[in-house]
Formats: C-alpha cells, structure tokens, sequence
C-alpha cells in the first residue's frame, strides 16, 4: 500500500525484552520521525532521521535505538522494554524539500509492557 | 518545560456553532504552525497551517488565527459538525539539529453534540 505503515499495530511485551516497531514509507520522503502518545504529554519526539544513515535524538530518546540503512525504512528498537515505554508509537515522514512543514503519519503502534 | 500549550483538556460544541481551539506557545523562534486532528486508533492527519508571517489562514470550515506578540494561535471551526469531533494537536516548527521539527501540544479533546 502507498503511503507510511507501521508494524505491528498491537503488541504486548514482557520487562527486559527487546522489541523492535517498523515503519515503511513509499513517499521517498527524505525526513522520518518516532513519536510517542502519552496522555498529558501530547506527542514527543524520540529520534529523527534527515536520510539514510543520518539520525539523531529528539526531546525523549533514552532506552531507544534507531537505525535507516534504505530511505524507506526507519526501525526503533526498545533494547530491554520497561513499563514506562508503555506507549502508543507514531511514525511520521516529511519530504525535506521546499517550504513543505508538514509531517505525514503512521497509524500507530501500540505498545504494552507488562 | 512545555514549548506549547493547549490549556483546554475538552470542549464540547453544539452541532453548527463554532468551535474555538486555543494554542500558546513559549519560544520565539518557531515559525511554521500547524494543526493536526486524531480519530482513535488512526495516526493523526494534517489539518491546516500557518507561516509565522501571516496572522491568518483559511481553509473552508477551518481558520487559524496567529497572535504573535501574544504568542497565541486559534483554530475556528465554522459550522462544526459532529465529524470532526477528535483530538486537536497544535504544533510548531523550528529548525535545530538536523531538521525542522514539531513540537506539539497535549491536545484540546472536541465533542460536537448533536
């Protein structure tokens, strides 16, 4: 399907474990992004990525590892889950040319940590 | 420390009257705004935006209004319809790092009653 998706959309994961969210553009879009949903806090970015093999850390990135080897692709990977990263992930894209501000939305994953 | 502010949890507006969403924000250097609306278990969807050189933009139903010596933006709603009862996220651009970011607000809930 065009456009960004994620996967899973559901997942419940144990303390400790690693676990990894995928998201996939079709767009070509140079710009990708990961945000976490929590009640009271809106959306927080947690890394970014300008282009394959350029990321960097956003407003929460603590506990969490990213990697871009193919533009399309932007991975996140909890490396030992704990209960606080209880949280539903949004991936997002943005084309990175022009004076295009607006980022474009995964529907989410929704992560539980038991 | 809260870049942007949505101050109002919920609102709840009678079908056909309008719906007025309220944004702060604290730090001069953003220059793009934006607003994005949720429905559960979607990933949110751009609504409608505006250059920190304007003071407003209008896109059918939808206005927003920016106050930049106030630091204030207002989405409008005109009429509203129960459809866009959802989540209302304000957001700001700025450039840091690597890329123009957003950050976001923690969202006005809208319930549009019949």
């Amino acid at each position: 399907d065009a456009g960004i998706t994620q996967s899973p959309r559901y997942k419940i994961t144990e303390t400790g474990r690693q676990v990894t969210l995928m998201c996939h553009q079709t767009w070509s879009h140079s710009y990708m992004f990961w945000y976490r949903q929590d009640l009271g806090h809106g959306l927080r970015l947690i890394y970014y990525s300008a282009a394959a093999d350029i990321t960097d850390k956003g407003e929460v990135p603590d506990g969490y590892v990213v990697s871009r080897s193919k533009t399309e692709n932007f991975p996140l990977t909890l490396e030992s889950a704990t209960r606080s990263q209880t949280s539903v992930y949004f991936c997002a894209s943005n084309p990175g040319q022009g004076a295009v501000y607006e980022q474009y939305f995964g529907p989410g994953t929704r992560l539980t940590v038991t | 420390d809260q870049q942007v502010k949505q101050n109002s949890p919920s609102l709840s507006v009678q079908e056909g009257r309008i719906s007025i969403l309220n944004c702060d924000y604290t730090n001069s250097m953003f220059d793009y705004f934006l607003w994005y609306k949720k429905y559960p278990a979607e990933g949110p969807t751009f609504l409608i935006s505006i250059s920190s050189i304007k003071d407003k933009n209008e896109d059918g139903r939808f206005t927003v209004f920016l106050n930049k010596s106030a630091k204030h933006l207002s989405l409008h709603i005109v009429p509203s319809q129960p459809g866009d009862s959802a989540v209302y996220f304000c957001a700001a651009s700025g450039f840091s790092g690597t890329a123009s970011k957003l950050t976001f607000g923690t969202g006005t809930r809208l319930q549009v009653t019949l």
